[in-house]
């Protein structure tokens, strides 16, 4: 059965970097890309969603949502079959539950997501 | 740029009521590459939805998807105590990619 185990939270001061891993166990590391969402906290109904990139193992690249781009490294360990992602330059507006997510494809970084971690929550505060 | 927007905000519901959510894309999307997730308080998002009409693994019947172009429904045919949830479409084939919509949340009348 797939899983997806994200590391635990983190507490980061704004200006700094954040770097969270996603392995990925119970099913082939090179048959579906692995992406990034994230969902800032808040109230009902809901509290959008956002793709930030995502990785192709298959192929060992990685793509970014523009807004993200230079911001935002997506790499991978293919021999521990985890994702990482690394998000720079951190403001409080980053303060999120950040999920990854296993696309159903192999190179469809953008979805749709069939398993997702449970997610890990980063803090940015002074 | 794809802006998805889903209606009604809320919608208010008994157990076993029909539940209609619809999303909407400013522009036609391709292929009709649009997903549907539930979000459970305190839990990530489950695919429902994907093709706009092709039910996930494991997703109950009740549940079902519609629509092409830029008009898109999904449908629950009898809602269960489960179901009371929020629910977002994504659409994964335009740009910008990976764009969700902001949700409609089912909760129980």
């Amino acid at each position: 059965q797939v899983q997806l185990e994200q590391s635990g939270a983190e507490v980061k001061k704004p200006g700094s970097s954040v770097k969270v891993s996603c392995k990925a166990s119970g099913g082939n590391f090179n048959n579906n890309a692995i992406s990034w969402v994230r969902q800032a906290p808040g109230q009902a109904p809901g509290q959008g969603l956002e793709w930030l990139g995502g990785f192709i193992p298959l192929l060992g690249t990685a793509n970014y949502e523009q807004r993200f781009q230079g911001r935002v490294s997506i790499t991978a360990d293919e021999s521990t079959s985890t994702v990482y992602m690394e998000l720079s330059s951190l403001r409080s507006e980053d303060t999120a539950l950040y999920y990854c997510a296993r696309s159903l494809y192999r190179v469809a970084v953008t979805g749709p997501f069939d398993h997702w971690g449970r997610g890990t929550l980063v803090t940015v505060s002074s | 740029e794809i802006v998805l927007t889903q209606s009604p905000g809320t919608l208010s519901l008994s157990p076993g009521e029909r539940a209609t959510l619809s999303c909407r894309a400013t522009q036609s999307i391709t292929a009709n590459s649009l997903a549907w997730y539930q979000q459970r308080a305190g839990q990530a998002p489950r695919l429902l939805i994907y093709g706009a009409s092709n039910r996930a693994t494991g997703i109950p019947d009740r549940f079902s998807g519609s629509g092409s172009g830029t008009d898109f429904t999904l449908t629950i045919s009898r809602l269960e105590p489960e179901d009371f949830a929020v629910y977002y479409c994504q659409q994964y084939g335009g740009s910008p990619p990976g764009t969700f919509g902001q949700g409609t949340k089912v909760d129980i009348k």
